[in-house]
């Protein structure tokens, strides 16, 4: 299968707290991406980070990666009930436009 | 203005039957994509178009063929519908390996 693993598959946590998810990919990259989807609807962006990049900030968000393990760790920081949602990696192959997503984890952040 | 709009947003039917599934995008794109996500919430890709050329063909049953009349629109066509085409449909559209906009699925039951 070309898809990415993610774990865990399922995260649930108290607000305040960090959430911190893991994406594993099988192929060489252009970059990855991670996506939320809530409950129902469409995926939506969230951060691209490039091969030549190891780790990126936007706002609560840090993503982290490492190509020589071909993983990539997502962390939400002091999360919030809106954070509840599935989250996705996403990894464009190289020299592609083809883009892979994971298996997604489930977060839960009850109040 | 929605960026990226498919219709219907949910579509009940009969097995056997054919049906279409339209994707339009406004955001000036080249590429775009059909996405299927199943009850484990996995998401596979389909198709995919980049300036009205098909560059990637999963290996999904000949019954699905996407058609691109123009570069703002991808639509699916299912031929010979069977129970196990019941899944939640995402198109979505992306420029040049950079982040993908979805539409908000469309949720397909054959019954």
């Amino acid at each position: 299968s070309q898809q990415g693993e993610e774990d865990p598959q399922a995260l649930s946590i108290q607000e305040g707290e960090n959430a911190t998810m893991n994406c594993s990919y099988k192929t060489s990259i252009n970059n990855l991406q991670w996506y939320r989807q809530n409950s129902g609807r469409g995926l939506v962006h969230l951060i691209l980070i490039r091969s030549n990049e190891r780790e990126k900030h936007s706002g609560r968000l840090r993503v982290t990666l490492d190509t020589s393990k071909k993983s990539s760790s997502l962390l939400i920081t002091a999360s919030r009930a809106a954070d509840t949602a599935s989250y996705f990696c996403a990894t464009v192959r190289l020299n592609t436009d083809k883009l892979i997503f994971g298996t997604g984890t489930r977060l839960q952040v009850f109040p | 203005d929605t960026a990226v709009s498919q219709t219907p947003k949910y579509l009940v039917t009969q097995m056997g039957n054919d049906k279409s599934i339209k994707c339009e995008q406004n955001l000036g794109h080249d590429t775009m994509y059909w996405y299927k996500q199943d009850s484990k919430k996995f998401l596979k890709i389909m198709f995919s178009y980049n300036n009205k050329e098909l560059i990637i063909n999963e290996t999904v049953p000949n019954r699905f063929s996407p058609k691109s009349p123009d570069k703002a629109h991808l639509n699916l066509h299912i031929n010979s519908l069977e129970l196990g085409d019941s899944a939640v449909y995402f198109c979505a559209s992306s420029q040049s390996e950079t982040e993908a906009f979805f539409g908000q699925g469309t949720r397909l039951t054959v019954v």
